[in-house]
Order: C-alpha cells, then sequence, then structure tokens
C-alpha cells in the first residue's frame, strides 16, 4: 500500500543530544514536508522540499535540520539547539502544486526530553 | 497572513445527533480548503479538499460545503467511531505551494 512511513513512533532524548527521525514515501510525490504539532496550536511547518537535494526553511527551522539525498526519503534531525523539543512530529507528502496542493501524513513520532 | 479559525473548539454529541463543525479562514486567494481527521496520537487523514464557494463534498456520514468565508463539516447521525479532532487548513495564492496554513481542530466527542 502506498503511504508515508515514519520511524520511531515513540524517542527519547538527552540534553545535548541530536536524534534523528526517519521519514519515507512510496506515493511518488516530490514534495516533502516536517511538522510540528503542540497542544493548543495549529501544525507548525519546520522545513519542506521539493526536489532531491534542495530544501527550505519553513517557520520554526531553528535547532532542526533535513537532507534529501533521495526522493523517497527526508529524515529530521532534532539537534541539541532546538530548546524545546518535546513534541510530536509529522512528516507528509504531496504532489507539490501551487494549486489544490493536498498533503498526506505519516502517523508522527513522539519526542520526549529526559 | 491566511488565518484560519475552527469552531467550536470542542463538542460532544448524542450518537444519532447531527451537527456541523465551522471553520472560518481568510485567505488572499484561495487555491484550496482541505479537511483532516486525526486521531489521538495519529497523523491527519485527508478527508476533502475544496477549490470554490459553493462546492461540496460527501464522504459516509460527513458532508463538507464552502462558501467565500467558511467552510462546514456536516456530520449526520454520528457514530462513536466519528469520534476525532478534525482540522481545517487553507492554501492561499501568497507564498509558494508549502503554504498551508492549519486551524487549532475541532475536537469531536460522539456518546453512544
Amino acid at each position: 500500500d502506498g503511504g508515508i512511513t515514519q520511524s520511531p513512533k515513540y524517542l527519547f532524548r538527552k540534553e545535548g543530544q541530536n536524534v534523528t527521525l526517519s521519514c519515507e514515501q512510496n506515493l511518488n510525490h516530490d514534495a516533502m514536508y516536517w511538522y510540528r504539532q503542540d497542544p493548543g496550536q495549529g501544525l507548525r511547518l519546520i522545513y519542506y522540499s521539493q526536489i532531491v537535494n534542495d530544501f527550505q526553511k519553513g517557520d520554526i527551522a531553528e535547532g532542526y535540520s533535513v537532507s534529501r539525498e533521495k526522493k523517497e526519503s527526508f529524515p529530521l534531525t532534532v539537534t541539541s539547539a532546538q530548546k524545546n523539543p518535546t513534541a510530536f512530529y509529522l512528516c507528509a507528502s504531496s504532489l507539490g502544486q501551487s494549486s489544490g496542493n493536498t498533503i498526506y501524513f505519516g502517523e508522527g513520532s513522539w519526542l520526549t526530553v529526559v | 497572513e491566511d488565518q484560519v479559525t475552527q469552531s467550536p473548539e470542542a463538542l460532544r454529541l448524542q450518537e444519532g445527533e447531527s451537527s456541523s463543525l465551522n471553520c472560518s479562514y481568510t485567505v488572499s486567494g484561495l487555491r484550496g480548503l482541505f479537511w483532516y481527521r486525526q486521531d489521538p496520537g495519529k497523523g491527519p487523514e485527508f478527508l476533502f479538499t475544496l477549490y470554490s464557494a459553493g462546492e461540496e463534498k460527501e464522504k459516509e456520514r460527513l458532508k463538507a460545503t464552502l462558501t467565500k468565508k467558511e467552510s462546514f463539516l456536516h456530520i449526520t447521525a454520528p457514530k462513536p467511531e466519528d469520534s476525532a479532532t478534525y482540522l481545517c487548513a487553507v492554501q492561499g495564492s501568497s507564498g509558494g505551494y508549502q503554504k498551508v496554513t492549519f486551524g487549532i481542530g475541532t475536537k469531536l466527542q460522539v456518546i453512544p
């Protein structure tokens, strides 16, 4: 079945550590995204990418990094510079259309700082 | 700046009690309005895309409608399995394809 796979589902980070969240899609979508979801707030865009080896900062990119070496893959690294990393992280993909750009989401990853 | 406001924040219905969720939006040139369902601890599941005022789409007990200022998600004779948070999002003409603004959602609880 086509879809977006995120791993791990749950991740714990110690202070000062970098952690990487994996995201793979087999929908043949060009665009991929990372969002962060916090209680009482709408989804906030961290990074997005339209093509391989190119990506752009979203609204809250500080403390995060990404790579896009393959069309199917868009991993997110939460660095030690991210001061409040505990959140629900959502990877997503779409055709990247200028109109009617329907975004499809993975199941999400919970990151907790311990 | 595009804005999305959803109301109510939470809604409790008896099974079979029909109701509507509201999504008010401000956008410069609507290019798409999206509805999603999100279960606790899971990613949003896509429901509908609407493009222009007057458009309607249906799926089982759900029907989405669109005007120039708001969208409604009508739920007819809901069942307990319809309990979830429903998210609304808009894509406007300012900014690129990635500029999709999400609301906070309406948390729906359907009681047997």
